[in-house]
């Protein structure tokens, strides 16, 4: 079975501290994706890459960085937590020039 | 830029009852196409895609849908819903394979006994 692991679930963290999302995939897939999802929005891609150490913006990378060192892991950086940034986190990736993304669970984040 | 747009974000529908959620996209060839289920707290799980050829794609969980290049459309159906069935359902476009997907804004599906 494909695999996409979110290590948190929940965090709840404080206005200014530094947030680590992190999200590894065994499928050997070259293609990561971060998304922040909130109601009626859907889902909106903050950050990809495309290979190790390869990142490119997407459509809100705004307040937010991305890590990509080995190939089955991706890192979801925010510098610094702001309350707007509460949110659900998905990441997921895929094969390359493949269409079916592979979703992890999900990082409900709630900043305060 | 691509855009997809679910103009529904509620339906409601009775157990057994036929299902039809409506996804229209903004694209000037033909993307490839998906339909992804959100569980509660669960991640997406793909319902269903179209890349070309037969424009009635059939997933799984007894959904198919089917692509109409004059409408821009790629509409979901169950001919008979399941409780089972209540989920958010989102519409996703791609402009070529390996590229980001872009999303539209989710249809929430309760399903009434």
């Amino acid at each position: 079975d494909v695999k996409v692991t979110q290590s948190s679930r929940y965090l709840v963290k404080r206005t200014g501290e530094k947030v680590f999302l992190e999200c590894v995939q065994d499928m050997d897939h070259e293609n990561m994706f971060w998304y922040r999802q909130d109601p009626g929005l859907g889902l909106r891609l903050i950050y990809f890459s495309y290979d190790v150490k390869m990142k490119e913006k997407g459509d809100i990378p705004e307040g937010y960085s991305v890590s990509r060192e080995k190939k089955e892991r991706f890192s979801l950086i925010l510098e610094s937590a702001s309350t707007n940034q509460t949110s659900m986190y998905l990441c997921a990736s895929r094969a390359r020039n493949t269409g079916e993304l592979f979703f992890g669970e999900g990082s409900r984040l709630t900043v305060l | 830029a691509q855009s997809v747009t679910q103009p529904d974000i509620h339906i409601t529908v009775s157990e057994g009852a036929s299902l039809e959620l409506r996804c229209n996209y903004s694209y000037g060839a033909t993307p490839y196409l998906f339909w992804y289920v959100q569980s509660p707290g669960q991640g997406l799980q793909l319902l269903l895609k179209y890349f070309s050829g037969d424009t009635l794609v059939q997933g799984i969980k007894g959904f198919e849908a089917e692509f109409k290049r004059s409408q821009s459309s790629f509409n979901l159906r169950k001919p008979s819903v399941h409780w089972s069935d209540a989920a958010e359902y989102f519409c996703a476009v791609d402009e070529a394979a390996g590229n980001k997907l872009t999303f539209g804004g989710g249809t929430r599906v309760l399903v009434k006994p």
